[in-house]
């Protein structure tokens, strides 16, 4: 069974400061990892999709990293402002799970002015 | 583009009541998943469907809990005689199939049961 663990659980940092969120999976055998952002009483928003044949992508900001042998995953967040409080969600796609997504519990992110 | 589409937005229900939750998918996309976020838990699978067809239906409830994608239509998540434990964010997500796509969310049916 696919376990999806991210540290930490809650960070809260100045703004302008680069910062690492990390996620750790059990299970290797995996089509894609999907890092999500959701805002407090809201949806989520895809952030970034890495496929399992791929080490890393960027958008913005952001940069997401896989390292899929050995089942993690970072995102980092560069010069981060306040408007990136928000919960950060790592999710696993199996290879043989029917195509769900294992989510992890989350970062809560706090960027203090 | 209107994205995945869910309604109602927040819901609230007695106990004993019927809970229907809709979600319209992606243009284009013809599987649709629906996932449950209790309060203070992360977010955990429920049902998979596509267009008449449950594929995979391994996280839902045994009782009281049933999920349909018609032909036509959105797809619903049904709730038979609600109990305060249902009381959840209730998301749905689609893709445009089974191969290595990312999935688009919905912005989320709050359920409360009173």
């Amino acid at each position: 069974k696919q376990e999806v663990t991210q540290i930490p659980a809650a960070l809260s940092v100045p703004e302008g400061e680069n910062l690492v969120l990390n996620c750790s999976f059990t299970d290797s055998a995996i089509y894609n990892l999907q890092w999500f952002r959701q805002d407090p009483g809201k949806g989520l928003t895809s952030l970034l999709l890495i496929q399992s044949s791929q080490r890393e992508q960027t958008s913005g900001r952001l940069n997401a990293s896989l390292d899929k042998s050995s089942g993690r995953s970072t995102l980092y967040i560069a010069a981060s402002q306040p408007g990136d409080s928000a919960t950060y969600l790592c999710a696993v796609r199996q290879e043989t799970s029917g195509s769900r997504l294992t989510f992890g519990e989350g970062t809560q992110l706090t960027v203090n002015p | 583009n209107a994205g995945v589409m869910q309604n109602p937005r927040h819901l609230v229900r007695r106990r004993g009541q019927e809970a229907r939750l809709r979600c319209s998918p992606m243009k284009g996309h013809s599987h649709v998943y629906w996932y449950r976020q209790l309060p203070e838990e992360g977010l955990k699978f429920m049902v998979y469907l596509q267009k008449e067809n449950i594929i995979d239906e391994s996280g839902m409830p045994k009782e009281r809990f049933s999920a349909e994608f018609p032909k036509e239509g959105p797809s619903i998540l049904r709730i038979q005689q609600v109990v305060r434990g249902d009381s959840a964010a209730y998301f749905c997500a689609s893709s445009p199939g089974r191969g290595p796509y990312g999935y688009t969310f919905g912005s989320g049916t709050r359920l409360t049961v009173v």
